[in-house]
C-alpha cells in the first residue's frame, strides 16, 4: 500500500463521540487526502492537505475536520459522530510532480451506532 | 448529474475474455484520467494513469480515452479470475488536486 498505514482499521462507536482517524506515510509525498466510500456514490473527497498545517475542503467536508502537523500524519476528526457518517475512510497519497498519481491506504471500517 | 458516470455491472466473463469497461464524464477541463482495481475489503490500486487523450498499452491492460467524445475505457485482455474485482475509474483537472471517482463496475472472471 505505498508506505500508507491508517488506524484504526476498524471502529464502533456511538452517535455524538469524537472520532480520529489517522493516516500515516513514509513515502513524503506532499498531497494527502481522505476519502470516504459508500455504496452508489464510490469515493468522495472529505478534505485534502497540500503541505503542513494547509488543507482544504473536498465534496463532503461538512462534520469532518483535518489536520497536518507533520509531512507524514494527516488526521481526520468527526467532532460529533453521526449514522450517517458509517462508511469506509480510506487515505490517499500523491506524489508532488505536478499532477500526481494517487495510492492509497488500506482504509478504515467506521460504523456509528 | 454526477462529473463521472460508470456502469456499475456487475459484468460477468468467462477466463480469456475481452473486457471492455468505460466511463463516461461532463467537465471538458479534465485533463488526467485514471483506472484503479480495488480488491474486496481493500484500497483502491493504481492500474493505468494517462495524460489527455490517446492509448497506453500496460501488459494486458489498455487505456483509451477520447476527450472529443468525454469517454474513457479500460481493455483487459486475456481475463483471469484474478482480475476479478471492483474497477474505479478517476480523473481530474489540470491542477491535479482534486480527482473524481466513478462508482466502479464489479467485474468476475469465470473460470
Amino acid at each position: 500500500d505505498a508506505g500508507i498505514t491508517q488506524s484504526p482499521r476498524h471502529k464502533v462507536t456511538e452517535t455524538g463521540t469524537p472520532v480520529t482517524l489517522r493516516c500515516h506515510q513514509t513515502e513524503n509525498h506532499r498531497y494527502m487526502y481522505w476519502y470516504r466510500q459508500d455504496p452508489g456514490h464510490g469515493l468522495r473527497l472529505i478534505h485534502y492537505s497540500y503541505g503542513v498545517k494547509d488543507t482544504d475542503k473536498g465534496e463532503v467536508s461538512d462534520g469532518y475536520s483535518v489536520s497536518r502537523s507533520k509531512t507524514e500524519d494527516f488526521l481526520l476528526t468527526l467532532e460529533s459522530a453521526t449514522s450517517s457518517q458509517t462508511s469506509v475512510y480510506f487515505c490517499a497519497i500523491s506524489d508532488s510532480n505536478g499532477p500526481g498519481r494517487q495510492f492509497f491506504g488500506p482504509g478504515t471500517r467506521l460504523t456509528v451506532l | 448529474q454526477k462529473e463521472v458516470e460508470q456502469d456499475p455491472g456487475p459484468l460477468s466473463v468467462p477466463e480469456g475474455a475481452i473486457v471492455s469497461l468505460n466511463c463516461t464524464y461532463s467537465n471538458s477541463a479534465f485533463q488526467y484520467f485514471m483506472w484503479y482495481r480495488q480488491y474486496s475489503r481493500k484500497g483502491p490500486e493504481l492500474l493505468m494513469y494517462t495524460y489527455s487523450s490517446g492509448n497506453k498499452e500496460d501488459g494486458r491492460f489498455t487505456a483509451q480515452v477520447d476527450k472529443s467524445s468525454k469517454y474513457i475505457s479500460l481493455f483487459i485482455r486475456d481475463s483471469q479470475p484474478s482480475d476479478s474485482a471492483t474497477y474505479l475509474c478517476a480523473m481530474s483537472e489540470s491542477d491535479g488536486n482534486q480527482f473524481y471517482f466513478g462508482t466502479g463496475t464489479s467485474l468476475t472472471v469465470i473460470p
